[in-house]
């Protein structure tokens, strides 16, 4: 089974200040991860993925997140916030066998000006 | 434009009334999945289809039923709605056996009393 755990349902940063969004995993595979963004009212949208490759990967609106196997992690960070970033972010990997993805819990993000 | 639309977009129903969510996309692809949103579960997998006609159970199938008769349409069907059905539920679809990237629809929010 896989599965995936967001440290943290709340987070509440300063405008200007280093955002970081906890994922952790679980696979029995080598996982497909992705981050993928909720802003009020709307339907989700992806951020970022890591499939294979480079480990720090990058994403829109200046996102990005390292795959580190050894600490099965995969975290979201960004320099500087915006107030613009405050929305609901979701954690994601490949599920076993023939589905897609498993989510995590969320983690809502606000942004204090 | 590319884009995966539901309908309705609100709906509020009672006990036991057969109700059909609509979910439609325009970008050819062949994985659809639908989820469900609560608060602090994140999105849980209903039902998936890799194609036309294929079908399967994902983390939370029961009281739902789905078809795929058409490679653009994947509607979800409550045959005896309870009001712990009563959630956010979001459609999505994604190309080949949708380890990439998922495009979500709007969201349905859908009422049970």
């Amino acid at each position: 089974a896989q599965s995936v755990t967001q440290l943290g349902s709340h987070v509440s940063v300063s405008e200007g200040a280093l955002v970081l969004l906890r994922c952790n995993y679980s696979s029995s595979v080598p996982p497909y991860l992705f981050w993928y963004v909720q802003y009020p009212n709307q339907g989700l949208q992806l951020l970022l993925k890591y499939t294979t490759g480079a480990t720090l990967v990058k994403g829109i609106n200046g996102f990005e997140a390292e795959f580190k196997k050894s600490e099965t992690s995969f975290h979201l960070t960004k320099p500087s916030a915006h107030m613009s970033d405050a929305a609901e972010y979701f954690c994601a990997v490949r599920g076993t066998g023939r589905r897609a993805l498993t989510f995590g819990s969320g983690t809502r993000l606000q942004v204090q000006p | 434009e590319a884009q995966v639309t539901q309908n309705p977009r609100y709906l509020i129903t009672v006990t036991g009334k057969k109700l059909t969510v609509t979910c439609s996309q325009n970008m050819n692809h062949e994985y659809m999945s639908w989820y469900r949103q609560d608060p602090g579960l994140g999105l849980r997998q209903i039902y998936y289809s890799m194609n036309v006609e294929v079908t399967d159970k994902g983390d939370v199938p029961e009281g739902y039923k789905v078809s795929r008769k058409e490679k653009r349409n994947f509607p979800l069907i409550l045959e005896s709605p309870s009001p712990n059905q009563t959630s956010l539920y979001f459609c999505a679809s994604a190309q080949g056996g949708g380890i990439y990237e998922q495009y979500f629809g709007p969201g349905t929010r859908l009422t049970v009393t």
